[in-house]
């Protein structure tokens, strides 16, 4: 069975300064997808980013970019410019390949960011 | 209403209570899942339903009972709870068949509080 591990429950940063979130994932698939979920508090989880396992370029979506290590089994976040609609609970998530829903989740990482 | 909607937001029930989480998604999606949001716990996938069939389930307890009578709808009856069943319940939907990516768009919650 698939694991995703998020080693950090709690990060800071402050305002306007780039943090890394870190996820590392267990899996013997060589077919998947990662995602990087934001779950502000009291709203409504909704996807950062994501990451393809058969590209080998990082995806990036304006201030948040990724550094897929596929080898390594590792998939961090960047989040730069830091800013504090920020602040958040982030999920790091794993989907088998085509035709799969389950989603397997870290335990989630913590970030404050100050101002 | 858009996206994928809760209701209702809290609930405190006792231990022989019997009750109902609502979900509706409005995003023509063909796919909806129940998931479990303990503290300090990763999110646990409960149910997984497609074209309004159960597809699966993730060795949920019977106290839990899903329904799902359209695409659009999905139930989650609760009757004989135990205090550690107290958690945040995620409603999710995405579309079925998509090509690999599959995108899960999430509601904002039920805090279920059982005492």
């Amino acid at each position: 069975a698939q694991t995703v591990t998020q080693s950090q429950p709690e990060m800071s940063v402050q305002e306007a300064e780039t943090v890394t979130l870190s996820c590392t994932y267990d899996t013997s698939e060589s077919d998947y997808y990662l995602f990087w979920y934001k779950q502000p508090p009291s709203r409504q989880m909704i996807l950062v980013i994501r990451q393809e396992a058969y590209k080998q370029q990082n995806a990036t979506e304006n201030r948040f970019s990724v550094n897929f290590q596929k080898a390594a089994k590792s998939f961090s976040l960047k989040i730069s410019d830091s800013q504090l609609g920020d602040a958040a609970m982030y999920f790091c998530a794993y989907r088998s390949g085509e035709g799969a829903q389950k989603l397997v989740f870290g335990q989630g990482t913590r970030l404050t960011i100050n101002p | 209403e858009t996206g994928v909607t809760q209701t209702p937001r809290h609930l405190v029930m006792g231990m022989t209570n019997k009750k109902s989480l609502k979900c509706e998604q409005h995003l023509g999606h063909n796919a909806m899942y129940w998931y479990k949001q303990s503290a300090k716990k990763p999110l646990e996938l409960m149910f997984v339903y497609n074209f309004k069939e159960q597809t699966e389930n993730n060795s949920v307890p019977s106290r839990f009972s899903p329904e799902c009578p359209n695409s659009s709808h999905l139930f989650l009856h609760l009757h004989t709870l135990q205090p550690e069943d107290s958690a945040l319940y995620l409603c999710a939907s995405s579309q079925v068949p998509s090509g690999g990516l599959n995108e899960q768009f999430f509601g904002p919650g039920t805090r279920l509080t059982v005492l």
